[in-house]
């Protein structure tokens, strides 16, 4: 069965440094989706790309947070700098036309 | 905006009893509803949804969930929970034609053996 993957699984920091996340959709999904997870919480939003193209960022903390999907496949996600708040689980979905997302594995951000 | 909510943070059963996880949400129009489940050290997976029909759904590994439009909630059911169903579970909506999924906080089930 096909899945998201991400990478890295864990990803430890200092804070005032970059991070970057990296998630490969299922093929053919042409919806990909940035959440984040905080602990004891519900994933939350980010940012929504349909194809190449934004759909969605107003959730995402543009003065420190960016994301791309530059050929409309893979998508990157930006941390710069990390600050101590942005610990947490950082979640790549994707979907087809329907509304089913289908999750990767996560990243574990820790700012230390 | 729409929310979810979700009664129980924490539920603990015992092997073969009956569960029963609430789930609530506000908005007044069309919605899709689904059940999210995440096991330890495992992704969210997929467990049920409801796009339209049949109010009463079936998911895998035993789940089913009942939406009534009426009370806005979209509980999940379990007649018999065995121990590898510890895990969180999440209910989730999109409304519209937004197709963001707007989440619940998560209730955590633990079964003992």
């Amino acid at each position: 069965e096909a899945e998201v993957a991400q990478s890295p699984r864990y990803k430890i920091t200092e804070k005032s440094q970059a991070v970057a996340f990296w998630c490969d959709p299922i093929s053919g999904h042409a919806t990909l989706y940035w959440y984040r997870q905080i602990l004891g919480q519900g994933p939350e939003l980010l940012v929504q790309f349909q194809d190449e193209s934004v759909v969605d960022d107003s959730q995402l903390p543009k003065d420190r947070f960016s994301a791309e999907r530059l050929k409309g496949v893979d998508s990157t996600l930006k941390i710069q700098p990390a600050e101590l708040g942005d610990s947490a689980m950082y979640l790549c979905a994707s979907s087809l036309v329907t509304d089913t997302q289908y999750f990767g594995p996560g990243t574990r951000l820790t700012v230390l | 905006a729409q929310s979810v909510s979700q009664h129980n943070h924490h539920v603990i059963l015992s092997e073969a009893a009956s569960l029963e996880l609430g789930c609530n949400y506000s908005y007044g129009g069309t919605v899709n509803l689904f059940w999210y489940v995440q096991y330890p050290g495992q992704h969210l997976q997929l467990l049920l949804k409801y796009f339209s029909g049949d109010p009463l759904v079936k998911g895998i590994k035993g789940f089913e969930a009942e939406f009534i439009k009426s009370k806005f909630s979209f509980n999940l059911r379990k007649p018999s929970v065995q121990w590898s169903d510890t895990a969180e579970y999440f209910c989730a909506v999109t409304t519209g034609s937004a197709r963001q999924l707007t989440f619940g906080s998560g209730t955590q089930l633990t079964v003992l053996p």
